[in-house]
């Protein structure tokens, strides 16, 4: 597709299951973000990458978080071991360059933690 | 330390009224972006500013670089533009966006 595309877009898990969470950037994208929106909140920034490479990951809460994009492409983002807390929308985007392009934003995974 | 500050929070107006929404930076920045998110919506890029204006139909952003402001401007509002303004920015030497708290605009008919 031309946008940003993430999946699943709803995921309800129990508490201590692992969670996986797919984001297809737009093609040739360099750079991609994640970010979390708690209900009424701002987005909050986790982790990025510029191709293959994680550049920044200060954002990830704690270790059961990771991220990857190993080809430089699609991305993953996983938590482990859920917890209620982490209940939240998982939004995806991506931009052409690094320092500047526009963002596009993916329609989020909202994850729910039982 | 690198902040966003947003204002007004919420802002409600009445249908065709002209809507200013404020955002402030701490430290020096390579870009600032502007998104509006609808009530249970995804996140859609406005602006990308980097200095100067820029205008979209009726939606006008500017940036102050020396003032480390920014506003985003809406003519002849509707009750369509009703939405969550948010400004994020980046800051010099990182790459990350850092976002405002938003601004809730609520355009009544």
């Amino acid at each position: 597709g031309a946008g940003v595309s993430q999946s699943p877009r709803y995921k309800v898990t129990k508490r201590g299951q692992d969670v996986a969470l797919r984001c297809d950037p737009i093609s040739g994208h360099v750079s991609l973000y994640w970010y979390r929106q708690a209900l009424g909140q701002g987005p909050e920034f986790l982790t990025y990458f510029n191709y293959e490479a994680q550049q920044d990951k200060s954002g990830l809460p704690n270790d059961r978080f990771s991220a990857e994009r190993p080809e430089g492409s699609i991305s993953t983002l996983t938590i482990q071991r859920t917890e209620q807390r982490d209940s939240a929308m998982y939004r995806c985007a991506s931009s052409l360059g690094r320092y500047t392009g526009e963002l596009f934003f993916g329609e989020g995974s909202r994850l729910t933690v039982l | 330390k690198n902040e966003v500050e947003q204002s007004p929070q919420n802002l409600t107006a009445q249908e065709g009224e002209f809507i200013t929404i404020n955002c402030s930076y701490s430290v020096g920045i390579s870009a600032l972006h502007w998104l509006q998110q609808h009530p249970g919506g995804g996140i859609v890029s406005l602006f990308m500013l980097s200095s100067g204006k820029k205008k979209h139909g009726r939606l006008i952003a500017t940036i102050n670089i020396q003032e480390k402001h920014s506003s985003l401007h809406i003519t002849a509002s509707h009750p369509r533009d009703s939405a969550v303004y948010i400004c994020a920015v980046r800051f010099i030497g990182n790459e990350k966006l850092t976002f405002g708290t938003g601004t809730r605009l609520t355009i009544i008919p």
